[in-house]
């Protein structure tokens, strides 16, 4: 499989503990980003890398959330101190990241529920 | 802050039917994208619109873009149950450079049912 994988795929977690979600993408691609997406709702940008360089992260939620992408291949989205509102889809995404095809690619997605 | 907005959030088709999915969007943008979600899955990219009077088509969709109305349209011919899904538009912010920004933002999305 090719696509953009993420684990795990469900977590279910208590109010307080620190939960942490991989991504890996298409392996050629440079580009990755971190979406959130609530019900009935679009998917909200929070954060996006070029290579391992983090070039936005102002949409992260909170100083409770961070990501990281070390060696520019597989990244990690970490929520420390889970609330309640932090129940949602994590869909992570990448791209070639040159202009013409630019196209992002969603993975399936990571559904956490904060208990 | 740029705002997408999608019109109708909600459609019921019969099979066999024509409609239109609009996407406006607040602020300049040359690039626009059509994903479809169905439910518990992920997002699957439709099209992308890179210009001013781009149209693509795939089976029974035809997307356009209209930058100069800020624009899109989703159009879908000859309705059929497989194409129940939701549909989301997303608008891309390019740099000054012309180098894509990358963020997306996105639409509410439009809940397609499509009835026998």
């Amino acid at each position: 499989d090719t696509g953009v994988s993420q684990d795990p795929r469900h977590k279910i977690t208590k109010r307080g503990q620190n939960v942490t979600f991989r991504c890996d993408p298409i392996s050629e691609h440079n580009r990755l980003y971190w979406y959130r997406q609530t019900l009935g709702q679009g998917p909200e940008f929070l954060t996006y890398f070029q290579n391992e360089a983090q070039l936005e992260k102002s949409r992260l939620l909170s100083d409770r959330f961070s990501a990281e992408r070390p060696k520019g291949s597989f990244s990690t989205l970490e929520i420390q101190r889970t609330e309640q509102g932090d129940s949602a889809m994590y869909l992570c995404a990448s791209s070639f990241g040159q202009l013409s095809t630019d196209t992002q690619y969603f993975g399936p997605g990571t559904r956490l529920t904060v208990l | 802050e740029l705002k997408v907005e999608q019109n109708p959030l909600f459609l019921s088709m019969q099979e066999g039917k024509n409609y239109t999915i609009y996407c406006n969007y607040s602020t300049t943008s040359d690039r626009l994208y059509w994903y479809r979600q169905d439910p518990g899955k992920s997002l699957e990219s439709l099209f992308v619109l890179l210009s001013n009077g781009a149209v693509k088509q795939e089976g029974r969709l035809m997307a356009s873009l209209d930058t100069k109305a800020r624009l899109s349209t989703l159009h879908i011919t000859a309705a059929v149950h497989d194409l129940s899904a939701t549909y989301f538009c997303a608008v891309d912010i390019f740099w000054a450079g012309g180098t894509s920004y990358g963020k997306l933002t996105f639409g509410q999305g439009t809940i397609l049912t499509v009835h026998p």
